[in-house]
């Protein structure tokens, strides 16, 4: 059973640039979650894909996107970046409605300069 | 108001004792879920123990439990026979079922002494 695989690990980047994170799920998972956790701070939820489509979401700009494949894996998209999006993105996958059973990758350490 | 507040910045205990890390919760959603997370200083999170609103005991996972107390809105976390290893941020966390969303605490970091 593979585990919950991010990409990349580390990356840098300009304001006002655009990026996109990757996330694959664990075998069997179709739900996906993505988390903003700024240094020294709990992480934030951005949103959550059940089946290719958003299933809620927190309180972030719309210049935070997503999307869900068909295999379950998972894009996070932001655009224009700022100083302050620099943080450690995780997601976590699990089945719906099961939340006890959320599987945290190991994050994508985002620096914006 | 905070969604989940975690008072204790920081914590010492000594190996072998147990520790309780402390979090209160605030929802209008009368279905809900409580977690709790370590994430050692290498970055992955884990995931420890679950209690739903609707379950009548204390939930239990090995030397974890949870302390639930519904009308108190309170959620603490209690580690029996710490272990030197179990010296991480910890993290308490609740998702909102009706309303889909998922809120966590600031945290508290705890050092287990020898």
């Amino acid at each position: 059973e593979t585990g919950v695989t991010q990409s990349p690990t580390h990356l840098i980047k300009t304001r006002g640039q655009q990026v996109t994170l990757r996330c694959s799920s664990q075998s069997g998972h179709n739900t996906v979650s993505w988390y903003q956790q700024a240094l020294g701070q709990g992480p934030q939820f951005i949103f959550q894909y059940y089946r290719e489509e958003e299933n809620g979401r927190g309180n972030f700009p719309p210049r935070f996107s997503g999307l869900q494949f068909p295999n379950y894996s998972s894009e996070l998209n932001v655009n224009a970046l700022e100083l302050d999006d620099s943080a450690l993105y995780l997601c976590a996958s699990s089945l719906a409605r099961e939340w006890d059973e959320q599987y945290f990758g190991p994050g994508t350490r985002l620096t914006v300069t | 108001a905070q969604k989940i507040t975690q008072t204790q910045p920081g914590m010492f205990v000594q190996e072998k004792e147990a520790v309780t890390l402390d979090c209160t919760y605030d929802t209008s959603d009368p279905s809900y879920g409580l977690f709790w997370y370590k994430q050692p200083s290498s970055g992955e999170m884990i995931f420890l123990i679950y209690q739903g609103s609707y379950d009548q005991q204390n939930a239990t996972e090995g030397r974890y439990s949870l302390n639930f107390q519904k009308a108190r809105k309170s959620a603490n976390l209690v580690i029996s026979a710490s272990q030197l290893g179990d010296s991480a941020m910890y993290f308490c966390a609740m998702r909102e079922v009706n309303f889909n969303k998922f809120y966590f605490g600031s945290g508290t970091k705890l050092n287990v002494k020898p």
